[in-house]
Protein backbone atom coordinates (compact mmCIF):
# COMPACT_ATOMS: atom_id res chain seq x y z
CA UNK A 1 0.00 0.00 0.00
CA UNK A 2 1.17 3.36 -0.68
CA UNK A 3 2.63 5.43 1.92
CA UNK A 4 1.17 8.77 3.41
CA UNK A 5 2.50 11.75 5.15
CA UNK A 6 1.14 13.32 8.02
CA UNK A 7 2.28 16.56 10.79
CA UNK A 8 3.32 14.87 14.07
CA UNK A 9 1.02 17.09 15.47
CA UNK A 10 -1.64 20.14 15.75
CA UNK A 11 -3.44 22.17 17.86
CA UNK A 12 -7.11 23.04 17.46
CA UNK A 13 -9.33 25.39 19.29
CA UNK A 14 -12.50 24.02 20.76
CA UNK A 15 -15.67 24.67 18.39
CA UNK A 16 -13.25 25.58 15.64
CA UNK A 17 -12.69 23.39 12.26
CA UNK A 18 -9.83 20.98 12.42
CA UNK A 19 -8.19 20.25 9.21
CA UNK A 20 -5.97 17.46 9.22
CA UNK A 21 -3.70 17.15 5.97
CA UNK A 22 -2.65 14.03 4.27
CA UNK A 23 -0.01 13.35 1.51
CA UNK A 24 0.34 10.20 -0.26
CA UNK A 25 1.32 11.19 -3.46
CA UNK A 26 1.86 7.41 -4.76
CA UNK A 27 -1.23 6.13 -4.15
CA UNK A 28 -2.71 3.91 -7.21
CA UNK A 29 -6.09 3.83 -8.79
CA UNK A 30 -8.16 0.77 -6.30
CA UNK A 31 -6.57 2.45 -3.16
CA UNK A 32 -8.78 4.46 -1.18
CA UNK A 33 -8.03 6.99 1.45
CA UNK A 34 -9.31 5.73 4.85
CA UNK A 35 -9.13 7.89 8.07
CA UNK A 36 -9.13 6.37 11.70
CA UNK A 37 -8.56 8.12 15.02
CA UNK A 38 -6.92 6.19 18.40
CA UNK A 39 -8.64 8.00 21.58
CA UNK A 40 -5.79 7.37 24.53
CA UNK A 41 -5.81 3.80 25.78
CA UNK A 42 -8.72 2.77 22.82
CA UNK A 43 -8.40 0.60 19.95
CA UNK A 44 -8.37 2.38 16.38
CA UNK A 45 -11.39 3.85 15.77
CA UNK A 46 -13.17 4.05 11.85
CA UNK A 47 -14.13 7.36 11.08
CA UNK A 48 -14.04 8.01 7.20
CA UNK A 49 -13.06 6.97 3.54
CA UNK A 50 -13.16 8.10 0.00
CA UNK A 51 -12.00 7.26 -3.26
CA UNK A 52 -11.48 10.46 -5.51
CA UNK A 53 -15.20 11.83 -4.40
CA UNK A 54 -15.42 14.08 -1.40
CA UNK A 55 -17.59 12.18 1.33
CA UNK A 56 -19.20 13.51 4.59
CA UNK A 57 -20.86 11.41 7.59
CA UNK A 58 -21.98 12.28 10.87
CA UNK A 59 -18.65 12.39 11.85
CA UNK A 60 -16.42 14.34 9.59
CA UNK A 61 -15.45 15.57 6.06
CA UNK A 62 -12.85 14.25 3.80
CA UNK A 63 -11.72 16.37 0.80
CA UNK A 64 -9.27 14.50 -1.75
CA UNK A 65 -7.64 16.50 -3.86
CA UNK A 66 -8.27 15.87 -8.01
CA UNK A 67 -5.46 13.95 -8.70
CA UNK A 68 -5.51 12.27 -5.36
CA UNK A 69 -2.28 12.94 -4.25
CA UNK A 70 -3.70 14.74 -0.73
CA UNK A 71 -6.69 14.46 1.39
CA UNK A 72 -7.73 16.66 4.59
CA UNK A 73 -9.90 15.32 7.14
CA UNK A 74 -12.11 18.27 8.55
CA UNK A 75 -13.95 18.11 11.70
CA UNK A 76 -16.16 20.88 11.51
CA UNK A 77 -16.71 21.68 15.34
CA UNK A 78 -14.18 20.03 17.32
CA UNK A 79 -14.85 19.01 21.46
CA UNK A 80 -12.17 18.15 23.53
CA UNK A 81 -13.06 14.74 22.94
CA UNK A 82 -11.56 14.42 19.56
CA UNK A 83 -8.41 15.05 20.69
CA UNK A 84 -6.83 11.97 19.68
CA UNK A 85 -3.98 10.56 17.10
CA UNK A 86 -5.41 10.41 13.94
CA UNK A 87 -4.75 8.01 10.75
CA UNK A 88 -4.50 8.44 7.61
CA UNK A 89 -4.05 5.50 5.60
CA UNK A 90 -3.75 4.24 2.10
CA UNK A 91 -5.70 0.50 1.55
CA UNK A 92 -5.87 -1.16 -1.73
CA UNK A 93 -9.54 -2.92 -2.49
CA UNK A 94 -9.29 -6.15 -4.32
CA UNK A 95 -11.89 -8.41 -5.36
CA UNK A 96 -9.79 -11.29 -4.29
CA UNK A 97 -10.59 -10.43 -0.25
CA UNK A 98 -9.53 -8.05 2.10
CA UNK A 99 -6.52 -6.13 2.98
CA UNK A 100 -5.49 -4.84 6.37
CA UNK A 101 -4.76 -1.39 7.35
CA UNK A 102 -0.96 -0.19 7.94
CA UNK A 103 -0.49 2.34 10.10
CA UNK A 104 1.63 4.78 10.16
CA UNK A 105 2.62 7.58 13.13
CA UNK A 106 -0.31 9.59 12.67
CA UNK A 107 -1.08 13.40 13.76
CA UNK A 108 -1.54 13.85 17.27
CA UNK A 109 -4.48 16.61 17.67
CA UNK A 110 -4.75 18.39 20.42
CA UNK A 111 -8.47 20.22 21.13
CA UNK A 112 -8.00 23.29 23.40
CA UNK A 113 -10.72 24.95 25.13
CA UNK B 1 -24.01 -4.56 18.62
CA UNK B 2 -21.37 -6.24 20.43
CA UNK B 3 -18.19 -4.99 19.27
CA UNK B 4 -14.98 -7.32 18.93
CA UNK B 5 -14.36 -8.45 21.97
CA UNK B 6 -11.10 -9.38 23.54
CA UNK B 7 -9.71 -10.84 26.83
CA UNK B 8 -7.93 -10.88 28.81
CA UNK B 9 -7.86 -6.90 29.16
CA UNK B 10 -4.96 -6.74 31.43
CA UNK B 11 -2.31 -9.52 31.90
CA UNK B 12 1.01 -9.54 33.97
CA UNK B 13 2.84 -12.65 33.60
CA UNK B 14 6.15 -13.57 34.20
CA UNK B 15 9.19 -14.00 31.94
CA UNK B 16 8.91 -17.44 30.15
CA UNK B 17 5.23 -17.89 30.71
CA UNK B 18 2.83 -19.03 28.15
CA UNK B 19 0.47 -15.78 27.34
CA UNK B 20 -2.69 -16.60 25.57
CA UNK B 21 -5.01 -13.76 24.37
CA UNK B 22 -8.21 -14.18 22.44
CA UNK B 23 -10.63 -12.69 20.31
CA UNK B 24 -14.13 -12.72 19.18
CA UNK B 25 -14.63 -11.12 15.96
CA UNK B 26 -18.21 -9.30 15.34
CA UNK B 27 -20.60 -11.66 14.73
CA UNK B 28 -20.86 -12.24 10.26
CA UNK B 29 -17.12 -11.14 10.50
CA UNK B 30 -14.69 -13.33 8.64
CA UNK B 31 -11.75 -11.56 8.06
CA UNK B 32 -9.82 -10.91 11.50
CA UNK B 33 -6.79 -8.95 12.32
CA UNK B 34 -4.19 -8.99 15.02
CA UNK B 35 -2.05 -5.91 15.60
CA UNK B 36 0.56 -4.84 18.33
CA UNK B 37 0.92 -1.39 19.71
CA UNK B 38 3.71 -0.27 21.41
CA UNK B 39 5.56 3.37 21.87
CA UNK B 40 8.80 2.14 20.03
CA UNK B 41 6.80 1.00 16.76
CA UNK B 42 3.42 1.86 16.26
CA UNK B 43 1.03 -0.18 15.35
CA UNK B 44 1.72 -3.31 13.83
CA UNK B 45 -0.05 -5.80 11.70
CA UNK B 46 0.77 -9.36 12.53
CA UNK B 47 -1.25 -11.65 10.77
CA UNK B 48 -4.87 -11.56 9.20
CA UNK B 49 -7.28 -14.47 8.37
CA UNK B 50 -9.76 -14.36 5.21
CA UNK B 51 -12.47 -17.08 6.46
CA UNK B 52 -10.23 -18.67 9.07
CA UNK B 53 -7.00 -19.25 6.44
CA UNK B 54 -3.94 -17.11 7.47
CA UNK B 55 -3.30 -14.47 4.56
CA UNK B 56 -0.23 -12.90 5.81
CA UNK B 57 1.44 -13.95 9.04
CA UNK B 58 5.01 -12.11 7.95
CA UNK B 59 4.34 -9.50 10.62
CA UNK B 60 4.69 -12.46 13.42
CA UNK B 61 8.17 -11.70 15.21
CA UNK B 62 8.99 -14.72 15.63
CA UNK B 63 8.44 -18.65 16.55
CA UNK B 64 7.14 -17.94 19.80
CA UNK B 65 4.78 -16.05 18.35
CA UNK B 66 1.63 -18.17 17.37
CA UNK B 67 -2.07 -17.35 15.85
CA UNK B 68 -4.95 -19.75 15.24
CA UNK B 69 -8.55 -18.70 14.20
CA UNK B 70 -10.32 -22.43 14.33
CA UNK B 71 -13.86 -20.99 13.52
CA UNK B 72 -14.91 -17.58 12.69
CA UNK B 73 -16.08 -16.55 16.31
CA UNK B 74 -12.84 -16.92 17.68
CA UNK B 75 -9.12 -16.48 17.55
CA UNK B 76 -6.14 -16.61 19.57
CA UNK B 77 -2.71 -15.52 19.78
CA UNK B 78 -0.29 -17.02 21.59
CA UNK B 79 3.01 -16.11 23.07
CA UNK B 80 5.21 -19.20 24.00
CA UNK B 81 7.29 -18.23 26.17
CA UNK B 82 7.10 -14.55 26.56
CA UNK B 83 9.69 -12.27 26.75
CA UNK B 84 9.74 -8.82 28.51
CA UNK B 85 9.77 -6.85 25.02
CA UNK B 86 6.44 -8.77 23.94
CA UNK B 87 4.81 -6.36 26.44
CA UNK B 88 2.77 -4.12 24.27
CA UNK B 89 -1.02 -3.37 23.79
CA UNK B 90 -2.18 -5.95 21.86
CA UNK B 91 -5.49 -5.15 19.23
CA UNK B 92 -7.85 -8.23 17.47
CA UNK B 93 -10.29 -6.16 14.40
CA UNK B 94 -12.45 -7.95 12.14
CA UNK B 95 -14.49 -7.13 9.03
CA UNK B 96 -16.90 -9.07 6.44
CA UNK B 97 -14.33 -10.88 3.83
CA UNK B 98 -16.42 -11.00 1.16
CA UNK B 99 -16.74 -7.75 -0.80
CA UNK B 100 -13.81 -4.84 -1.13
CA UNK B 101 -13.38 -2.86 1.54
CA UNK B 102 -15.07 -3.45 4.56
CA UNK B 103 -14.84 -1.47 7.04
CA UNK B 104 -12.35 -2.70 9.97
CA UNK B 105 -13.39 -2.46 13.58
CA UNK B 106 -11.09 -2.88 16.39
CA UNK B 107 -11.55 -4.56 20.01
CA UNK B 108 -10.19 -1.98 23.14
CA UNK B 109 -6.86 -4.07 23.02
CA UNK B 110 -5.16 -6.68 25.62
CA UNK B 111 -2.41 -4.74 27.83
CA UNK B 112 0.57 -7.46 28.18
CA UNK B 113 3.23 -7.23 30.59
CA UNK B 114 5.82 -9.38 30.79
CA UNK B 115 8.57 -9.07 33.94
Amino acid sequence: DAKTTQPPSMDCAEGRAANLPCNHSTISGNEYVYWYRQIHSQGPQYIIHGLKNNETNEMASLIITEDRKSSTLILPHATLRDTAVYYCIVRAHRNSGNTPLVFGKGTRLSVIA
Amino acid sequence: DAGVIQSPRHEVTEMGQEVTLRCKPISGHNSLFWYRQTMMRGLELLIYFNNNVPIDDSGMPEDRFSAKMPNASFSTLKIQPSEPRDSAVYFCASTKTWGRGNTIYFGEGSWLTVV
